[in-house]
């Protein structure tokens, strides 16, 4: 069974762009969470995605935002970049949320250097 | 109060020692707790997880629950150079009607020496 795929792994960008980092989750999965890891603040919840529906947001501004589609893929886009975007980014898949009994599962991740 | 606290660490014990891990929570009401292994520059993967009071074990590790004192635990037995990482304590925390979401710990480091 494959697991989380994202995509892509590494990439530079530029002050002011926008990126956007594609998740695949587990067969089966239909809920997606993204998280910002840093060395300063750790694991910081972005979002989660369930059939397709925003169902949470951790306190991020505006400029972040994602999107799931009809087969669970999820997209997470950052626009008007800054430096301190530069970050691990992480998708997270599970059958059914974060709630109790489900479990999330990682994607190897994508690191973002803005510069 | 941070929402979960973990000591940074770094934790350093010799190989073939009891690694022990704690990490505390502020959401009295939180009912999903797992530990997460992240080795520098990968993604966290997922150890155990944990939903009732006492001790849960799965090989050389045993996590440990004590919901009254807010409070989970890892300890790795027969410590491995391998097992030289760092440790994710994270917790589900209720948000209104939603399921929630999963709050993490920064980490401890485990160094675990030869």
């Amino acid at each position: 069974k494959a697991g989380v795929t994202q995509t892509p792994r590494y990439l530079i960008k530029t002050r002011g762009q926008q990126v956007t980092l594609s998740c695949s989750p587990i067969s089966g999965h239909r809920s997606v969470s993204w998280y910002q890891q840093t060395p300063g603040q750790g694991l910081q919840f972005l979002f989660e995605y369930f059939s397709e529906t925003q169902r949470n947001k951790g306190n991020f501004p505006g400029r972040f935002s994602g999107r799931q589609f009809s087969n669970s893929r999820s997209e997470m886009n950052v626009s008007t970049l800054e430096l301190g975007d530069s970050a691990f980014y992480l998708c997270a898949s599970s059958l059914a949320g974060q709630g109790y009994g489900n479990t999330i599962y990682f994607g190897e991740g994508s690191w973002l250097t803005v510069v | 109060q941070k929402e979960v606290e973990q000591n940074s660490g770094p934790l350093s014990v010799p190989e073939g020692a009891i690694a022990s891990l704690n990490c505390t929570y502020s959401d009295r009401g939180s009912q999903s707790f797992f530990w997460y292994r992240q080795y520098s520059g990968k993604s966290p993967e997922l150890i155990m997880s944990i939903y009732s009071n006492g001790d849960k074990e799965d090989g050389r590790f045993t996590a440990q629950l004590n919901k009254a004192s807010q409070y989970v635990s890892l300890l790795i037995r027969d410590s491995q150079p391998s097992d030289s990482a760092t440790y994710l304590c994270a917790v589900n925390k209720r948000d209104g009607g939603s399921q929630g979401n999963l709050i993490f710990g920064k980490g401890t480091k485990l160094s675990v020496k030869p």
